[in-house]
């Protein structure tokens, strides 16, 4: 079956300790992307890339780093950097990421708990 | 930039009774697409519905379908005969046409209470 998938579903860290969140996506999508979710709040857009080896800062980058070495993989790394790292993270992808009515598909997110 | 507001951050309805959620964005571009995603509690996002803005038929998809008011800037959602199975966060998104518009812009949400 295609999709993405993101390990851990649940993760713990101390404060102070980066985590690396993992998103794997087999339906050969060229776009992939990293949204954060807090209560009562949208999606707001962390990281994305449009091809391998490329990505670009959304929104909300300050204390996140990614890499794209794989079309298939992106990697979210949470850094001790961020201030407030505790929520829920999902990562997406879409066939392209510019100028298209493609739909983004999404993993089932990581729930991210830093204390 | 775009924005995109959903004014409801609660809504219930009846089991099978209709209920429309409400969006309404805010753009200066001519070309771009609306969609309305749903998040169960299994946080599991899924597509739910699109509108291509040029287009001017609004989309259907069964149960759900949409009112486009494009010179209003109003994109709600209609779910008929609705069911247990469509309690969930409900997310208005809107994402430009040209190139270069890779963003999705998300709406803040609103939780879909079904009662049976």
């Amino acid at each position: 079956d295609g999709g993405i998938t993101q390990s851990p579903k649940y993760l713990f860290r101390k404060e102070g300790q980066n985590v690396t969140l993992s998103c794997e996506q087999n339906l050969n999508h060229d776009a992939m992307y990293w949204y954060r979710q807090d209560p009562g709040q949208g999606l707001r857009l962390i990281y994305y890339s449009q091809i391998v080896n490329d990505f670009q800062k959304g929104d909300i980058a300050e204390g996140y780093s990614v890499s794209r070495e794989k079309k298939e993989s992106f990697p979210l790394t949470v850094t001790s950097a961020q201030k407030n790292p505790t929520a829920f993270y999902l990562c997406a992808s879409s066939i392209r990421a510019s100028g298209s009515s493609y739909e983004q598909y999404f993993g089932p997110g990581t729930r991210l708990t830093v204390t | 930039a775009q924005t995109v507001t959903q004014s409801q951050p609660e809504m219930s309805v009846q089991e099978a009774e209709t209920v429309t959620l409400s969006c309404t964005y805010d753009t200066s571009e001519s070309d771009y697409y609306l969609f309305w995603y749903k998040q169960p509690p299994s946080r599991q996002m899924i597509l739910v519905i699109r509108q291509e803005a040029y287009k001017q038929q609004n989309a259907t998809e069964n149960r759900f379908s949409v009112n486009f008011q494009k010179a209003a800037k109003s994109f709600s959602l209609k779910i008929s005969d609705s069911q247990l199975g469509d309690a969930a966060m409900y997310f208005c998104a809107y994402r430009s046409g040209y190139t270069g518009g890779f963003k999705t812009i998300f709406g803040a949400g609103t939780r879909l209470f079904v009662k049976a």
